[in-house]
C-alpha cells in the first residue's frame, strides 16, 4: 500500500509568494495532521482534521496559513503571503481511529522562502 | 499541559551493543499512548513503536523495546544490539486520548550516533 504522499518535496519561493502544499493520505485513514519541524521548535502540530472537519488549528502560527481537506484523500496547507521565519520542514501524517492511533508520516517538503 | 522531555540531545553507542533513550512525560490523563519514532538523516519519521497507559507489559517491536514505568512517568526506548543503520535522530511523543484524532505531542528528540 502507498504511504502518505506529499507534494512538492521541495519548494523554494521569494517572500510575499504563495505556497501550497499536498497531501493525499493513506487510504482509510480518517484522521490527517500537519506538522512544521524547525531547529528551533522541534516538531509542532499545526492543524489536525478528522473525517476531513478540522479538529483542533490552535498550531496555525497566523492568518497567513490556511489548511483544507476538501474530501478524504486530498489536503492543502497554504501560506499566502510567505515569509522567511516559514522556512521549515512539512510533514503531513495520518492515522486511524482504532487501535494504537499510531501517525504515518509523509515524506515532508522542505520549504524555502528566501 | 503535556510535556515530553528527552534529556539526552545526542548519544554515542558501539555496534552490537544495547543503548537506552530516555523520556520522560507529564500528563494528567490516565488514558494516554506514548510513541517512539526515528528520523534517519534522509528526514522521513518512521513508527518504531507503541505502548499504552493501560498496558501491563512493555511494548517489544523486533530489537526495540520501552521500558515503561508508569509511577516515573518514563517511557525509555531500548535498542538492543545497535546496528550503524540505527544512526539518527529519535523522538518520544505523547498522545492526548481526549482530543479526537489523536494529536501528537513530540519531545525534542535524542541524536543517536552508532560507531563501527
Amino acid at each position: 500500500d502507498a504511504g502518505v504522499i506529499q507534494s512538492p518535496r521541495h519548494e523554494v519561493t521569494e517572500m510575499g509568494q504563495e505556497v501550497t502544499l499536498r497531501c493525499k493520505p493513506i487510504s482509510g485513514h480518517n484522521s490527517l495532521f500537519w506538522y512544521r519541524q524547525t531547529m528551533m521548535r522541534g516538531l509542532e502540530l499545526l492543524i489536525y482534521f478528522n473525517n476531513n472537519v478540522p479538529i483542533d488549528d490552535s498550531g496555525m502560527p497566523e492568518d497567513r496559513f490556511s489548511a483544507k481537506m476538501p474530501n478524504a484523500s486530498f489536503s492543502t496547507l497554504k501560506i499566502q503571503p510567505s515569509e522567511p521565519r516559514d522556512s521549515a520542514v512539512y510533514f503531513c501524517a495520518s492515522s486511524t481511529d482504532e487501535g494504537s492511533y499510531e501517525q504515518y508520516f509523509g515524506p515532508g517538503t522542505r520549504l524555502t522562502v528566501t | 499541559a503535556q510535556k515530553i522531555t528527552q534529556t539526552q540531545p545526542g548519544m554515542f553507542v558501539q555496534e552490537k551493543e544495547a543503548v537506552t533513550l530516555d523520556c520522560t512525560y507529564d500528563t494528567s490523563d490516565q488514558s494516554y499512548g506514548l510513541f517512539w519514532y526515528k528520523q534517519p538523516s534522509s528526514g522521513e519519521m518512521i513508527f518504531l513503536i507503541y505502548q499504552g497507559s493501560y498496558d501491563e507489559q512493555n511494548a517489544t517491536e523486533g530489537r526495540y523495546s520501552l521500558n515503561f514505568q508508569k509511577a516515573r512517568k518514563s517511557a525509555n526506548l531500548v535498542i538492543s544490539a545497535s546496528q550503524l543503520g540505527d544512526s539518527a535522530m529519535y523522538f518520544c511523543a505523547m498522545r492526548d486520548v481526549y482530543n479526537q484524532g489523536g494529536k501528537l505531542i513530540f519531545g525534542q528528540g535524542t541524536e543517536l550516533s552508532v560507531k563501527p
